[in-house]
């Protein structure tokens, strides 16, 4: 069985520009996070989304956003990128959320973006 | 507030020798305790998790820990370390069984070197 897929795993963006990271889930898995992992913050929840819908998000500034599809495929986006956004993005699947959920999260390697 | 503290930012230990690494949490609800690894370069895999029951539970690579209510801790034990072990260690607190989230509160980590 793959695992969680995550594009591109590296990327070099310039400060103002948008980038748009892609994860693919866990086949069968309907649930999708996002975590950004930074040296100084350490790993902190972006989003959740279930079924198409954002079930849940942290506290970052509407630059960040995202979507899930139909296919359980879900992705990123970050407008007018700055310094501070250099981090490790991380995508995590989960078989489902709410009764017999066992929460357990499955992590992708991540997309390690910069930011100059 | 909700959060996971890990206070050994850096440990070092010898091939063979135990390790213990410590978590203490703050959270209002009963907590579901989870322990991932991160190698350099990966995303994070689940060691092991406590929801319930047994307050020591036992995880891959031989790993276990042990849950304790009343210190609010979660510390993870291996008897034996060896050098593949070297890795980042991450602790975390849920609840995501039956609830409507896979949100993880993670801890800083704590980086183990293994020394030969």
């Amino acid at each position: 069985k793959a695992g969680v897929t995550q594009t591109p795993r590296y990327l070099i963006k310039t400060r103002g520009q948008q980038v748009t990271l892609s994860c693919s889930p866990i086949s069968g898995h309907r649930s999708v996070s996002w975590y950004q992992q930074t040296p100084g913050q350490g790993l902190q929840f972006l989003f959740e989304y279930f079924s198409e819908t954002q079930r849940n998000k942290g506290n970052f500034p509407g630059r960040f956003s995202g979507r899930q599809f139909s296919n359980s495929r879900s992705e990123m986006n970050v407008s007018t990128l700055e310094l501070g956004d250099s981090a490790l993005y991380l995508c995590a699947s989960s078989s489902n959320l709410g009764q017999g959920n066992t929460g357990e999260l499955f992590f992708g390697e991540g997309s390690r973006l910069t930011v100059l | 507030a909700q959060s996971v503290t890990q206070p050994d930012i850096h440990i070092t230990v010898s091939e063979g020798a135990s390790l213990e690494l410590r978590c203490n949490y703050s959270y209002g609800a009963t907590p579901y305790l989870f322990w991932y690894v991160q190698s350099p370069g990966q995303g994070l895999q689940l060691l092991l998790k406590y929801f319930s029951g047994d307050t020591l539970v036992q995880g891959i690579k031989g790993f276990e820990a042990e849950f304790k209510r009343s210190q609010s801790s979660f510390n993870l034990r291996k008897p034996s370390v060896h050098w593949s072990d070297a890795a980042e260690y991450f602790c975390a607190v849920g609840r995501p069984y039956g609830g409507a989230t896979n949100k993880l509160i993670f801890g800083t980590g704590t980086l183990l070197a293994v020394q030969p």
